[in-house]
């Protein structure tokens, strides 16, 4: 069975330029989540959906971010315009229920110039 | 609100000697947490979980963790250590009341041969 993955596993970008995360989920997980940690960090929640649905967005930084999940499947994160402020890993987990344990994909690392 | 703190930036312990990682959280209603770990380029990995039971969790690996009410604290132990346990371990709790999990700074544990 495939794990979470993502893609890009690393971007560079310049400042105001635009760049869109995507996290596919484990197959069935209906609850996915996005989470960032800048270096040396806390791993800091964004938001978490439970399939198509936002069900807590309030770790979004600013209306820069905007992510969606169209279908109950994969996800986009998109930051438009990005800010040196940006740059750090982004993870997203799935997980089947919201009790059990988070399942990571790789992250996707973000510079920003 | 809800928080972790991992006070130890770094833990070194001698191959074979028995470890310990620090957790302490705080959480309004009753905690979930989680230990998980990350090694170089990976995504993260879950070790174990408390939800309710025995306060003594053991998980993958050898590890094992002990929850403490009274202290407000979830340390992860193993017994003897070995080298390829080198790796970014981070402490998670959910409350148990929402969906959002917090995770703490990380812990990098170093086993020198």
């Amino acid at each position: 069975e495939a794990g979470v993955t993502q893609f890009p596993s690393h971007s560079v970008i310049e400042k105001g330029q635009t760049v869109t995360l995507r996290c596919d989920p484990i197959s069935g997980h209906d609850n996915l989540y996005w989470y960032r940690r800048v270096m040396g960090k806390e791993i800091k929640f964004l938001l978490h959906f439970v399939k198509e649905s936002k069900q807590d967005e309030s770790g979004m930084p600013n209306n820069r971010f905007l992510a969606e999940r169209t279908g109950g499947t994969y996800s986009t994160l998109k930051v438009q315009p990005a800010e040196l402020e940006d740059s750090g890993v982004y993870f997203c987990a799935s997980s089947p229920d919201a009790t059990g344990e988070l399942f990571f994909g790789e992250g996707s690392r973000l510079t920003v110039l | 609100a809800q928080s972790v703190a991992q006070p130890e930036d770094q833990v070194n312990v001698a191959e074979g000697n028995p470890l310990t990682v620090k957790c302490t959280y705080s959480v309004s209603g009753n905690p979930y947490l989680f230990w998980y770990v990350q090694y170089p380029n990976r995504g993260l990995q879950f070790l174990l979980k408390y939800i309710t039971g025995d306060n003594l969790v053991k998980g993958s690996y050898g590890f094992e963790a002990e929850f403490n009410k009274s202290q407000t604290s979830f340390h992860l132990k193993k017994p003897s250590a070995l080298v390829s346990d080198s790796a970014l371990y981070f402490c998670a709790v959910r409350d148990a009341g929402t969906y959002k999990y917090i995770f703490g700074t990380g812990t990098r544990l170093k086993v020198l041969a």
